[in-house]
Parts: structure tokens; sequence; C-alpha cells
């Protein structure tokens, strides 16, 4: 079966650094890769989107991208800020699977000052 | 902030009691889902709908049943909780028309069976 991996639990930054996390996947390649907020006791809220065929997706200080030579993508924030501490999750969609989502066990990111 | 409303937000009940968690959305979404998540643990999706009087098993075994009278009402069903149902569960929903289409998520129901 698929599996989605978030290989870290955490990550610790600087105030202003660019935040790298890392979403890999096995086996087939997923037709989109979705990225997802969460706040502690609160549901996800929807990023970004990617399509199989697509490099790389930016909005705002965000920026994903898909490299299926690599079966990976990498989320960015930039300029990171304390309010950008939050874990976030990584799903996948693969065709046939009726827009079904399998998420990864997410990142946790905390940003200091 | 989503349109997509749960409750209980928490949930402490005894071993064998019978519950309902309601979820309801205003979007006029025809999917809806479950999904459960424990701790530092991914989401997994339980049931979901897509659309009235459809009703499908998800990913993880559950022993939770789920009904779809209404579109925008996806009550989910546990006849008698135990510890082994300790956990968060999820519900959100989302458009039809794209199969990739983002989901909208509630706040969630924290259930600790006793």
């Amino acid at each position: 079966s698929q599996k989605i991996e978030q290989n870290s639990e955490a990550l610790n930054i600087q105030e202003g650094k660019t935040a790298t996390l890392t979403c890999n996947y096995t086996n087939y390649s997923p037709a989109y890769l979705q990225w997802y907020r969460q706040d502690p006791g609160r549901g996800p809220v929807f990023l970004l989107l990617i399509r199989e065929n697509e490099k790389e997706k930016r909005k705002e200080r965000l920026k994903v991208t898909f490299d299926t030579t690599l079966k990976q993508s990498l989320f960015h924030i930039t300029a990171s800020q304390p309010a950008d501490s939050a874990t976030y999750l990584c799903a996948a969609v693969y065709g046939g699977s009726q827009g079904n989502l399998i998420f990864g066990k997410g990142t946790k990111l905390s940003v200091k000052p | 902030e989503a349109d997509i409303y749960q409750t209980p937000r928490y949930l402490v009940i005894g071993t064998g009691k019978k519950i309902t968690l309601e979820c309801s959305q205003t979007m006029g979404h025809d999917k809806m889902y479950w999904y459960q998540q424990d701790p530092g643990m991914e989401l997994h999706l339980i049931h979901y709908s897509y659309g009235v009087n459809s009703t499908e098993k998800g990913d993880l075994s559950s022993e939770s049943t789920v009904s779809r009278i209404r579109t925008e009402h996806f009550p989910l069903t546990l006849e008698s909780a135990r510890p082994s149902h300790t956990s968060q569960y999820l519900c959100a929903s989302s458009e039809s028309g794209q199969f990739y289409n983002e989901q909208f998520f509630g706040p969630g129901t924290r259930l600790t069976v006793l």
C-alpha cells in the first residue's frame, strides 16, 4: 500500500530563516500532493496543492516542489515567523482513489524569535 | 475559518455507552469524511460519503458507523464505546467537482473512554 513519510518529527529554526520540510512517498507517484497546517487542538487547514507534472508552486511565503525522481516533495516557508509554528502535514491523492487523502505523520515546526 | 462544526469538542465516557459525534457543514459540499488521529500519528480515514444515502468505509477499520440523511449532516456513532476507541475524531468536507479538491476540517472531537 502507498505510504507517505515525513521523516522529521520536529524542526526548530530561528525567525527570519527558511524552513524546509520533507515529504517522501513510496512506490507509485501520487497524482497530487497537498500540504496542510495543523495547530494544537484544531483541524488541519489546507495550504497548497501541487500536481505530479508541476515542478514548483508558490503562494506568498510558501513554496512547494515535487520531484518524481527522488519521490519527494519539499515545503519551504521563507522569512519564517513565530506565528508559523505549527505541525505541517503532507497528504497524497492517488488516481483512482476517489480523491481520498493519505496523510503523513506531520512535522512540528518551531520558529524561535 | 471553515464552516464545518463538530460537537462535542471533548467527551469523557464510560465503557459500554453509546455515543454519537456530530458533524455539520454549511458549504453545501457533497463529500464528507471522518478521520481518526492519535497524538503524533497520521490521520486515518475511517468513513466517507459522496452524498445523501452514500457511505463507504475508509482505509482504517473502525467499529463506528455513519449515516448521511442530509447533505449538511454526517454523524458518527459508536454503539458500545471501549477504551481502544479513545482518540481524536476529525470531520471534513470537500466539493465533488475535482477529485483532488482540498478538504475543509472541523475542530475535532477528543474522545476518552474510561
